[in-house]
């Protein structure tokens, strides 16, 4: 089974607080687990990226959090605000393939 | 400026009318793709093409054609045999497989209703 499983759907958020959205996978020879964010009517943009030699990326306010045991990985925004109001999308690859298997989204809103 | 282009933005079609979105891009990558986006499901892909006249069928093939003439262009065809095509359709290319930095770029979408 290839699926990547994405929460929650739906989060909304203070402004200043913390967004975490979760991720988990099944496919063992993933590699590669890109963060893509999307606006509305946009098409979506790579956010950030992390691979499973790592347990964690940061870069900025967003941080991936990653657990190669549970094969679960998680995005978190920090002092997040309005401006980060769109949809996120997770996603694993595997090296030498040309496919990505995507998450089914989350919708988040920050409240100004 | 370099990036891939998707035209049109908006397309209206009747049922039983075959329709070709437009997809080029001129960041001079090996890969290219066609998702589907609806809501609620993610993006799914419908073909993906390696190299020049090559493709793949992806998770969702059913009702598309696709070719691959020249490394900038993968325009996707939408047949009368697809049988929900209203969607966001997306394009998007990567330098060449999954490894290193070859991540995808996406073109910024054709939402295709069917009247």
């Amino acid at each position: 089974q290839q699926q990547v499983k994405q929460s929650p759907q739906s989060l909304i958020v203070q402004k200043g607080g913390i967004s975490i959205i979760n991720c988990a996978y099944e496919n063992t020879a993933f590699d590669y687990f890109p963060w893509y964010q999307q606006f509305p009517g946009k098409g979506p943009a790579l956010l950030i990226a992390i691979r499973p030699d790592v347990s964690e990326k940061k870069e900025g306010r967003f941080t991936i959090s990653f657990n190669k045991s549970a094969k679960q990985f998680s995005l978190h925004i920090m002092d997040s605000q309005p401006g980060d109001s769109a949809t996120y999308f997770c996603a694993g690859g595997t090296s030498g393939t040309y496919k990505y298997i995507f998450g089914t989204g989350t919708r988040l809103k920050v409240l100004a | 400026d370099g990036g891939i282009t998707q035209s049109p933005k908006y397309l209206f079609r009747k049922e039983g009318q075959n329709v070709t979105l437009s997809c080029e891009q001129n960041l001079n990558h090996d890969a290219m793709y066609w998702y589907r986006q609806d809501p609620g499901q993610g993006l799914r892909l419908i073909y993906y093409s390696q190299i020049v006249n090559d493709f793949q069928k992806g998770d969702i093939a059913e009702g598309y054609s696709v070719s691959r003439e020249k490394k900038e262009s993968f325009p996707l065809t939408v047949t009368s045999a697809q049988k929900n095509p209203t969607a966001f359709y997306l394009c998007a290319s990567s330098p060449k497989g999954l490894a290193g930095r070859n991540e995808q770029f996406f073109g910024p979408g054709t939402r295709l209703t069917v009247l």
